[in-house]
C-alpha cells in the first residue's frame, strides 16, 4: 500500500535561517507531488507541484523553492526564512490528475 | 484560469438537522471537483469527487455533493448532521483541459455542529 511521510512535524526557526522540509512517498512510482501552505488554519495555497524528477512548477513567487531529486522525494527549501513563512505545510500526492490527493500529516513551521 | 470559492467562512447547524456547505468554481471546461475534510492539526482527508456521470455524488461519512453545471456549483450536503462532523471543509477543483496537474483549493468553511 502507498504511504506518504512528511517531517518534521513541528519546527521553530529564527528569521534568516535556512529551511528544508522533506516529503517521501512509498508504494508507487512517478507520482504527482504537491506542496501546499495553510495559514492560520484556513485556506490552502498551492506552492509547488511536480509531475516528474526535476520538473517543478511554482505557483506563487516567494521566498521558497522546491526540488525533486528522486522520483518519490519532494523537498521544500528556503535560504533565509521570513516571518511570513510561518504556517502549516502540507505535502500531497496522486497518481493521475482525476484522482484524489493523499496528504501527509503536515509540518507546523513557526518563524520567530 | 481555474478558481474555486467557498463563500461561507463558518456554518453552524444543530445536530440532526441537514447541512449544506457551499462551493462554486470557475474553469474553462468540465471540471474535476473534490471535497476534503480537515480535523485539527491534521492533513486533509478525501470525502468525495465528481469527474463525470451522475450529478449527485455520494462519499464518506454520509456526505454527498451535487454538481450543477449551470450554476457552476458543487455544494456539500448531509441529511442529518453529527457533532463529530465539526471540522474544516475544503472544496477543490482541477481543470482537465489544462496541461498543468495543479489542484486548487477553496479558502475553507468551518462547520460547527451543536448538540
Amino acid at each position: 500500500s502507498q504511504t506518504i511521510h512528511q517531517w518534521p512535524a513541528t519546527l521553530v526557526q529564527p528569521v534568516g535561517s535556512p529551511l528544508s522540509l522533506e516529503c517521501t512517498v512509498e508504494g508507487t512510482s512517478n507520482p504527482n507531488l504537491y506542496w501546499y501552505r495553510q495559514a492560520a488554519g484556513r485556506g490552502l495555497q498551492l506552492l509547488f507541484y511536480s509531475v516528474g524528477i526535476g520538473q517543478i512548477s511554482s505557483e506563487v513567487p516567494q521566498n521558497l523553492s522546491a526540488s525533486r531529486p528522486q522520483d518519490r522525494q519532494f523537498i521544500l527549501s528556503s535560504k533565509k526564512l521570513l516571518l511570513s513563512d510561518s504556517g502549516f505545510y502540507l505535502c500531497a500526492w496522486n497518481q493521475r490528475p482525476e484522482e484524489k490527493l493523499f496528504f501527509g500529516s503536515g509540518t507546523q513551521l513557526s518563524v520567530l | 484560469a481555474q478558481s474555486v470559492a467557498q463563500p461561507e467562512d463558518q456554518v453552524n447547524v444543530a445536530e440532526g438537522n441537514p447541512l449544506t456547505v457551499k462551493c462554486t468554481y470557475s474553469v474553462s471546461g468540465n471540471p474535476y471537483l473534490f471535497w476534503y475534510v480537515q480535523y485539527p492539526n491534521r492533513g486533509l482527508q478525501f470525502l468525495l469527487k465528481y469527474i463525470t456521470g451522475d450529478n449527485l455524488v455520494k462519499g464518506s461519512y454520509g456526505f454527498e455533493a451535487e454538481f450543477n453545471k449551470s450554476q457552476t456549483s458543487f455544494h456539500l450536503k448531509k441529511p442529518s448532521a453529527l457533532v463529530s462532523d465539526s471540522a474544516l471543509y475544503f472544496c477543490a477543483v482541477r481543470d482537465p483541459y489544462s496541461s498543468a496537474s495543479k489542484i486548487i483549493f477553496g479558502s475553507g468553511t468551518r462547520l460547527s455542529i451543536r448538540p
